[in-house]
C-alpha cells in the first residue's frame, strides 16, 4: 500500500500567520489527494480534493498544491477557528491511506 | 441533505462480538462507496476498508484484513462494521465515510465510540 508521510507532526503559530503542511507519498499519486480538518471531539471535515480543489463552503484562505509524490496544504492567514489537526489522504490506490496528521496549535 | 448516522456508543468485554451501523440518507446509497476509519484515543486516522453497497464489492486495508468484516444492506441503506471477538486494542472511535467511486470521502458519520474493557 501507499505510505503517506506528513510533516511537521505539530506546529505552533499565531493568528494571521501563513502555515504550510507537507504530505509526501511513497509513490506518485497523480494529484489524487484530499485534505481533512479535524477539531477535538468532532468528525473530520473535507477541505480540499484533487490536491488543489476547494470543497464547497471552505474558506479561500485554504489552498493546496503539488504533484507526483509531494503535496502542500497552505493556510494563508491563520484564523482562531483553524486551530485543529489536519490529515492528508491518498485515493490513487483502491486501498486508501492517511498521513499521520499535523496538529496546529496556538503560539 | 446527505447524512450518515451511526449507531450509539458501545461498551463490551474482550472476546465479545459487535456490529455497528451507518445509515445513509439524502442520496442514492448504491451509487457511492462507504468506508470505515478507526481513530484510537489520542491518535490519527486509520483507513480500515470500504464497500460498494451496489454489489457488495469490499476492500480491506492489510492492517485490518481478517480482523473485521464490512457489510451492507442496500434495502435499508445501511453499512456495517463487525467484530467476532473484540480485544482491548479495538477501543477507538469508528467513523463511516461516503466516498465517490474510487475517490475521496466527502461526508462523514458522527462516529461510534467502542470501548472494550474487562
Amino acid at each position: 500500500d501507499i505510505q503517506m508521510t506528513q510533516s511537521p507532526s505539530s506546529l505552533s503559530a499565531s493568528v494571521g500567520d501563513r502555515v504550510t503542511i507537507t504530505c509526501r507519498a511513497s509513490q506518485g499519486i497523480s494529484n489524487s489527494l484530499a485534505w481533512y480538518q479535524q477539531k477535538p471531539g468532532k468528525a473530520p471535515k473535507l477541505l480540499l480534493y484533487a490536491a488543489s480543489r476547494l470543497e464547497s463552503g471552505v474558506p479561500s484562505r485554504f489552498s493546496g498544491s503539488g504533484s507526483g509524490t509531494d503535496y502542500t496544504l497552505t493556510i494563508s492567514s491563520l484564523q482562531p477557528e483553524d486551530f485543529a489537526t489536519y490529515y492528508c489522504q491518498q485515493y490513487y490506490s483502491t486501498l486508501l491511506t492517511f498521513g499521520g496528521g499535523t496538529k496546529v496549535e496556538i503560539k | 441533505e446527505v447524512q450518515l448516522v451511526q449507531s450509539g456508543a458501545e461498551v463490551k468485554k474482550p472476546g465479545e462480538s459487535l456490529k455497528i451501523s451507518c445509515k445513509g440518507s439524502g442520496y442514492s446509497f448504491t451509487s457511492y462507496w462507504i468506508g470505515w476509519v478507526r481513530q484510537m484515543p489520542g491518535k490519527g486516522l486509520e483507513w480500515m476498508g470500504i464497500i460498494y453497497p451496489g454489489d457488495s464489492d469490499t476492500r480491506y486495508s492489510p492492517s485490518f484484513q481478517g480482523q473485521v468484516t464490512i457489510s451492507a444492506d442496500k434495502s435499508i441503506s445501511t453499512a456495517y462494521l463487525q467484530w467476532s471477538s473484540l480485544k482491548a486494542s479495538d477501543t477507538a472511535m469508528y467513523y463511516c465515510v461516503r466516498h465517490k467511486p474510487y475517490s475521496y470521502g466527502d461526508y462523514w458519520g458522527q462516529g461510534t465510540l467502542v470501548t472494550v474493557s474487562s
